[in-house]
């Protein structure tokens, strides 16, 4: 079966630096997806990536490895804003969104 | 950048009444639009995928007499939740594709239902 794994919540301090993990078992692979959704709000798109690798945009970075099955999402100069759930989301072969649980990031002062 | 709207934003309904929710690409055309339900601290559930001018393709588990999808143009689909339920008070939230060269979907900023 098809299967996105991340951790549920992750806590962090204001200013640090998370990375948060996910690992992915789809049929075929078309790329993944990382996604921020605060709460009662719907998900705004943050990343995509296709090929081995890290890709930095501003204080966000998104990293690929398809032989290992693995991403992460790193976020820098963590700030209170950043107070999120993430998203991860891989495309299988037909090109359907296969979507992880979600992990809450929490920030502290 | 792509811009999704959904109408209404949060409807409040009685149980037994159906409730239509509007999604509409604004400066795209969208061939393909997806339908998915959120409850709270879970996931997004994908229930149907909708191609302008032709049936929408549900997900197992998502029954399609109760969630009538239509898609009459490539700017607009609706959801249409029929006989409406308290079990199906949730956040549904639309998006688009088709709009670049990946496959990035565009969200609309969802729809809270209330059944009572």
């Amino acid at each position: 079966g098809q299967n996105i794994d991340q951790p549920t919540e992750m806590t962090a301090t204001e200013g640090a630096i998370v990375q948060i993990n996910c690992t992915y078992q789809t049929s075929g692979f078309n790329g993944l997806f990382w996604y921020q959704q605060h709460a009662g709000e719907a998900p705004t798109f943050l990343s995509y990536n296709v090929l081995d690798g890290l890709e930095e945009k501003g204080r966000f970075s998104s990293f690929l490895s398809r032989s290992k099955g693995y991403s992460y999402l790193l976020l820098k100069e963590l700030q209170m804003k950043d107070s999120a759930s993430y998203l991860c989301a891989a495309v299988d072969s037909n090109y359907q969104l296969i979507w992880g649980a979600g992990t809450k990031l929490i920030i502290k002062p | 950048g792509a811009v999704v709207s959904q109408h209404p934003s949060w409807v409040i309904c009685k149980s037994g009444t159906s409730v239509k929710i509007e999604c509409r690409s604004l400066d795209f055309q969208a061939t393909t639009m997806f339908w998915y339900r959120q409850f709270p601290k879970q996931s997004l559930m994908l229930m149907a995928t909708s191609n302008e001018g032709s049936k929408a393709t549900y997900e197992q588990g998502v029954e399609k007499d109760k969630f009538l999808i239509n898609h009459a143009s490539l700017t607009l689909s609706t959801l249409t939740v029929t006989s409406a339920h308290p079990e199906d008070s949730s956040f549904y939230i639309c998006s688009a594709g088709g709009h670049s060269s990946y496959n990035e979907q565009f969200f609309g900023p969802g729809t809270r239902l209330t059944v009572l």
